[in-house]
């Protein structure tokens, strides 16, 4: 079993829905979460970075951590074409032996 | 600010032979890290390279290996190329390397292996 869990997708919504992505994870030693955006052809970017549970919010994204359920959460408000992406969620455990785990991306589709 | 750049951007490649990757990090960064990303297994951390010294490293095998020069540029290598060695070779670059950095990715060098 993979340490962090993603559904792949394709997750196809309306311009305008609010859309909602998920992980899951075994490790209990990861503290760090981050969400990264990778579009077709380029390199993942990061979009959210997290520390411990809590939820954090920028602009039009709230990232989510729930650590007593091992549960990672990226919403995005107002969806926008533009937001049509691959995105990945990645922990850490701080220690930096084993470097950044993903999971292995959803493929987002936001229909004009 | 020029970004985390790759070279080359695509390779084709047969089994058995080696290659060699490069990466530039943003000016400044001393951290580069290494990453493989394939459809079935996602991206897998290779290794980590702060100040020409590997400081981390995943469960890949001995025929994946890396150096850094004192500019911070970094190569890998690959030796004995496999058919499941195909896939998108990203690094990374960060200042420091800490989890708290940003790490910021280049665009990758797409191999193939025939």
């Amino acid at each position: 079993q993979k340490e962090v869990e993603q559904d792949p997708g394709p997750l196809s919504v309306p311009e305008g829905a609010i859309v909602s992505l998920n992980c899951t994870y075994s490790n209990s030693a990861f503290q760090y979460f981050m969400w990264y955006r990778q579009y077709s052809r380029k390199g993942p970017e990061l979009l959210m970075y997290t520390y411990s549970s809590g939820n954090k919010e920028d602009g039009r994204f709230t990232a989510q951590v729930d650590k007593s359920s091992k549960y990672i959460s990226l919403f995005i408000r107002d969806s926008q074409p533009s937001d049509s992406a691959t995105y990945l969620c990645a922990t850490d455990s701080g220690g930096g032996a084993d470097g950044l785990t993903f999971g292995k991306g959803t493929h987002l589709i936001i229909q004009p | 600010k020029a970004g985390v750049t790759q070279t080359p951007r695509y390779l084709i490649k047969t089994r058995g032979q080696q290659v060699t990757l490069s990466c530039s990090p943003i000016s400044g960064h001393r951290s580069v890290s290494w990453y493989q990303q394939t459809p079935g297994q996602g991206l897998q951390f290779l290794f980590e390279y702060f100040s020409e010294t590997q400081r981390n490293k995943g469960n890949f095998p001995g025929r994946f290996s890396g150096r850094q020069f004192s500019n911070s540029r970094s190569e890998m290598n690959v030796s004995t190329l496999e058919l499941g060695d195909s896939a998108l070779y990203l690094c990374a670059s960060s200042f420091g390397g800490t989890v708290t950095d940003t790490q910021y990715f280049g665009p990758g060098t797409r191999l193939t292996v025939l």
